[in-house]
C-alpha cells in the first residue's frame, strides 16, 4: 500500500532562518507531488505542485522554491523565512490529476 | 483566474438537522471535483470525487452532487461527529483549494 511521509512535525524557526522540509511517497511510481499551506483558520494555498522529475509548477511568487531530487521525494525550502511563513505545510501526492489527493500529516511551522 | 469558492464559511446545526454545503467553481481545466474533511491539527482526508454533471456519491450520512458549476455536498441528521471542516477542491493536475465550511453539530 501507500504510504506519504512527512517530517519533521512542528518546527520554530527564528527568522531569517533557512528552511527545508521534506516529503516521501513510498507504493507508488511517478506521482503527482504538492505543497500546500494553510493559515490559521483557512482553506489551503496550493505553492507547487510536480508532475514528475524536474517538472515544477510554482503558484506563489514569494521566497519558497520545491525540488524534486527523486521520483518520490518533494523538497520544500527557502533561504530567509519570513514572518509571513508561518502556517501548516501539507504534503500531498496523487496518481493523476483526476484522482484524489492523499495527504501526509504535515508540519506546524512558526516562525518567530 | 482559477476558483474555489464555498459557503457558508461556517454553520452550526442541532444533531438531527440536516443541511447543504456549497462549493461553486471556475476553473481552465476540470477533471475531478473533490470533497474531503479536516479534523483540526490533520490532513485532509478524502470523501468523495465527481466527475461529471449529474454525478452522486453516498457515505454514511453524505451525499455530495455535481453540477457545471456547481457541487453540494448533503448532509443529513447529522451527529456531533460530523463536526469537521469540509474542503471542497478542483482542477485537473493543479488541484485548487476553496476556503472550507466550519460544520458544528450540537448535541
Amino acid at each position: 500500500s501507500q504510504t506519504i511521509h512527512q517530517w519533521p512535525a512542528t518546527l520554530v524557526q527564528p527568522v531569517g532562518s533557512p528552511l527545508s522540509l521534506e516529503c516521501t511517497v513510498e507504493g507508488t511510481s511517478n506521482p503527482n507531488l504538492y505543497w500546500y499551506r494553510q493559515a490559521a483558520g483557512r482553506g489551503l494555498q496550493l505553492l507547487f505542485y510536480s508532475v514528475g522529475i524536474g517538472q515544477i509548477s510554482s503558484e506563489v511568487p514569494q521566497n519558497l522554491s520545491a525540488s524534486r531530487p527523486q521520483d518520490r521525494q518533494f523538497i520544500l525550502s527557502s533561504k530567509k523565512l519570513l514572518l509571513s511563513d508561518s502556517g501548516f505545510y501539507l504534503c500531498a501526492w496523487s496518481v493523476t490529476g483526476d484522482s484524489p489527493l492523499h495527504f501526509g500529516n504535515g508540519t506546524r511551522l512558526t516562525v518567530t | 483566474e482559477d476558483q474555489v469558492t464555498q459557503s457558508p464559511e461556517a454553520l452550526r446545526l442541532q444533531e438531527g438537522e440536516s443541511s447543504s454545503l456549497n462549493c461553486s467553481y471556475t476553473v481552465s481545466g476540470l477533471r475531478g471535483l473533490f470533497w474531503y474533511r479536516q479534523d483540526p491539527g490533520k490532513g485532509p482526508e478524502f470523501l468523495f470525487t465527481l466527475y461529471s454533471a449529474g454525478e452522486e456519491k453516498e457515505k454514511e450520512r453524505l451525499k455530495a452532487t455535481l453540477t457545471k458549476k456547481e457541487s453540494f455536498l448533503h448532509i443529513t441528521a447529522p451527529k456531533p461527529e460530523d463536526s469537521a471542516t469540509y474542503l471542497c477542491a478542483a482542477g485537473d493536475d493543479k488541484i485548487i483549494f476553496g476556503k472550507g465550511t466550519r460544520l458544528h453539530i450540537l448535541p
